[in-house]
Formats: structure tokens, C-alpha cells, sequence
């Protein structure tokens, strides 16, 4: 059964760059079909994709966050993660890390890691 | 990007009863090709991640008990509890995958029970 875990500082300071990892278990990120997103939830709200990235290296962002999110793989280590530049207090968010399909959407998701932007 | 709507934001029911959730989309999910809408639900429960629940606007995730309903087509999207459940009270969420890989969010729908 595929797991997956995100691990990262909880705090970050203004302007700096936030640094996530995902850990995928019970099956390989280089399978086809499987896209691996990253997903941010800010406090009592609702749900924003931040962006994913295939298993080819192929990534794809949320335009409203492009200039500043970075994802990249790491196949020797089952792992992939994010990078977020130049943070401020609206980047304070629950972020998780999710499997995602063209036919299933979000399937399944790490148990996400609050993270906090403050000086 | 698509904008999804979901009605109401707060929702209480008895046990046992129905809970209605609508979610309405600014443009159609509906993909001709394969005549499939693009449409998901999630359930949240505090401190929890989302729990896909229902894909393809009304196809169930595997597990997920079968008071769980969805349907609708094109623009307008309804998840149905037939008969609700202690365990049911959560945040209910829609989403659209027709616009990948612009993915979006409905605000989500508090469901509590009377």
C-alpha cells in the first residue's frame, strides 16, 4: 500500500525559501500513470495545488505560484520535494503531499506538515 | 482557472437523515472524448488529510461505504449522504481535474450534525 510523508522545517523565516520532502513507501515514484503533487491548505481554509511533477521530471505549477515554487525528484531515495522562494506570513500553511492521476485526482495524500513563516 | 462554487457552507442533519451537498463549476467538466466529468470529492476530518471519496463525479473510491453518492454532469455536481452518520461530520471539498494542470478547489462545506 503506497504511503506518503512529508518531512521539512515547521518554521521558516520571511523571505527565506521554504524546503518540503515527500517519502514515498510501498511503491516506486518512477511508475507511469502517477503524477506527484504538492498541495497547501492555509489555516481554517480551503485547499490550494501548488503544483506536480511527473515521474519523467516533467513539472507543472500553479500560475498564481510559478515564479516562486521549484519541485523536483529524487528516484535513488523514493522521494520528491518543494521548494518555495521568498516567503511571507500568506505562505503559513498546512502543505501536503498527494499521488495524483489523470482519472482519480488527489488518491492519496501524506499526512501534511504545517508550516510557519515568521521571524 | 475554473472556479468552483459549493452550496451551503455550513450544513447540519439529524442521524440518519439525507445530507445534500451541491458544487457548481464556471465552465463544464464534462470531457466529450470519453463523456467522463472531470469532478471529485474529498472529505476532511479535523487534523486529518483529505479522503478521496467519490471520482469521475460519482464513481467510489474503493472503501468508501456506499451511503456515499455523487452525480451531476457538465456544470452542477451533487454529493449525497443518504443516511447520516456520527463518523460523517467533516468538511466536504469538490474539485475539478478537467483543467490539468490548473487543479481547483471548492471552499469546502461544514457538515455537522443537529
Amino acid at each position: 500500500q503506497v504511503q506518503l510523508q512529508e518531512s521539512g522545517p515547521g518554521l521558516v523565516k520571511p523571505s527565506q525559501t521554504l524546503s518540503l520532502t515527500c517519502t514515498v513507501s510501498g511503491g516506486s515514484i518512477s511508475s507511469g500513470g502517477y503524477y506527484w503533487s504538492w498541495i497547501r491548505q492555509h489555516p481554517g481554509k480551503g485547499l490550494e495545488w501548488i503544483g506536480y511533477i511527473y515521474y519523467s521530471g516533467s513539472t507543472y505549477y500553479n500560475p498564481s505560484l510559478k515564479s516562486r515554487v521549484t519541485i523536483s525528484l529524487d528516484t535513488s531515495k523514493n522521494q520528491f520535494s518543494l521548494k518555495l522562494s521568498s516567503v511571507t506570513a500568506a505562505d503559513t500553511a498546512v502543505y501536503y503531499c498527494a499521488r495524483t492521476t489523470l482519472a482519480r485526482a488527489f488518491d492519496i495524500w501524506g499526512q501534511g506538515t504545517m508550516v510557519t513563516v515568521s521571524s | 482557472d475554473i472556479v468552483m462554487t459549493q452550496s451551503p457552507d455550513s450544513l447540519a442533519v439529524s442521524l440518519g437523515e439525507r445530507a445534500t451537498i451541491k458544487c457548481k463549476s464556471s465552465q463544464s467538466v464534462l470531457y466529450s472524448s470519453n463523456n467522463k466529468n472531470y469532478l471529485a470529492w474529498y472529505q476532511q476530518k479535523p487534523g486529518q488529510p483529505p479522503k478521496l471519496l467519490i471520482y469521475w463525479a460519482s464513481t467510489r473510491e474503493s472503501g468508501v461505504p456506499d451511503r456515499f453518492s455523487g452525480s451531476g454532469s457538465g456544470t452542477d455536481f451533487t454529493l449525497t449522504i443518504s443516511s447520516l452518520q456520527a463518523e460523517d461530520v467533516a468538511v466536504y471539498y469538490c474539485q475539478q481535474y478537467y483543467s490539468t494542470p490548473s487543479y481547483t478547489f471548492g471552499q469546502g462545506t461544514k457538515l455537522e450534525i443537529k
